[in-house]
């Protein structure tokens, strides 16, 4: 079927505003993770999830990030009170396997923060 | 201290040239290499996994390689299609299920 698609493909917010990123892994791939891709450098991780369980969010820069998978398949990534240092590539994977092994990505989306 | 180091950062081939894409880690305990091709815009593309040193993948033009300390990327009679930018991430017993990646190799090949 269809890969990870992700939801909106292009968001520009004002500093200050929250965000809401949407992720829909391939379909019954129990691990999704979220990775912040900067201009220029590879992913870096953000958080994952085995189902609906958040297992690992050490990623995770500030608790303005917020991430949430509960019923184990679309996933939301929410930046509160977004600044400019948080612009760049949100990208989701996702995997058949608990492992982490054979994750495959969705295009991302592109924050800006002005 | 970078963990995934990639060389070059950039690298240029006329059609037909063939090179390679070095990625070496600095970590033990791996669990897996991992190969990724990045096009302007788009998520990472699965390319290869490795599991062990000695391992070897192939696809059309590609072939990876693993030893103890890094991999390589061979791209053999490279054409156009194949600019893009080549990623590897490493999945280590100390990192749980995250891959950690290194900054990539910008491969253009020019006709």
């Amino acid at each position: 079927g269809a890969g990870v698609s992700q939801s909106p493909r292009y968001k520009v917010a004002k500093r200050g505003q929250d965000v809401a990123l949407r992720c829909d892994p391939i379909s019954g791939h129990v691990s999704l993770f979220w990775y912040q891709q900067a201009l220029g450098q590879g992913p870096e991780f953000l958080t994952y999830f085995q189902n609906e369980a958040q297992l690992d969010k050490s990623g995770l820069p500030s608790d303005r990030f917020f991430a949430e998978r509960p019923e184990g398949s679309v996933s939301t990534l929410k930046i509160q009170r977004t600044q400019q240092e948080d612009s760049a590539v949100y990208l989701c994977a996702s995997s058949r396997l608990v492992s982490g092994n054979e994750q495959f990505f969705g295009p991302g989306t592109r924050l800006t923060v002005l | 201290e970078d963990q995934v180091t990639q060389s070059p950062e950039a690298l240029r081939l006329q059609e037909g040239e063939s090179s390679s894409l070095n990625c070496s880690y600095t970590v033990s305990g791996l669990r897996g290499l991992f190969w990724y091709r990045q096009d302007p815009g788009k998520g990472p593309e699965f390319l290869f996994t490795l599991y062990s040193a000695g391992e070897e993948k192939e696809k059309e033009r590609l072939k990876a390689t693993l030893t103890k300390k890094e991999s390589f990327l061979h791209i053999t009679a490279p054409k156009p299609e194949d600019s893009a930018t080549y990623l590897c991430a490493v999945l280590h017993v100390e990192y749980g299920n995250k891959l950690v990646f290194g900054a990539g190799t910008i491969l253009r090949v020019k006709s």
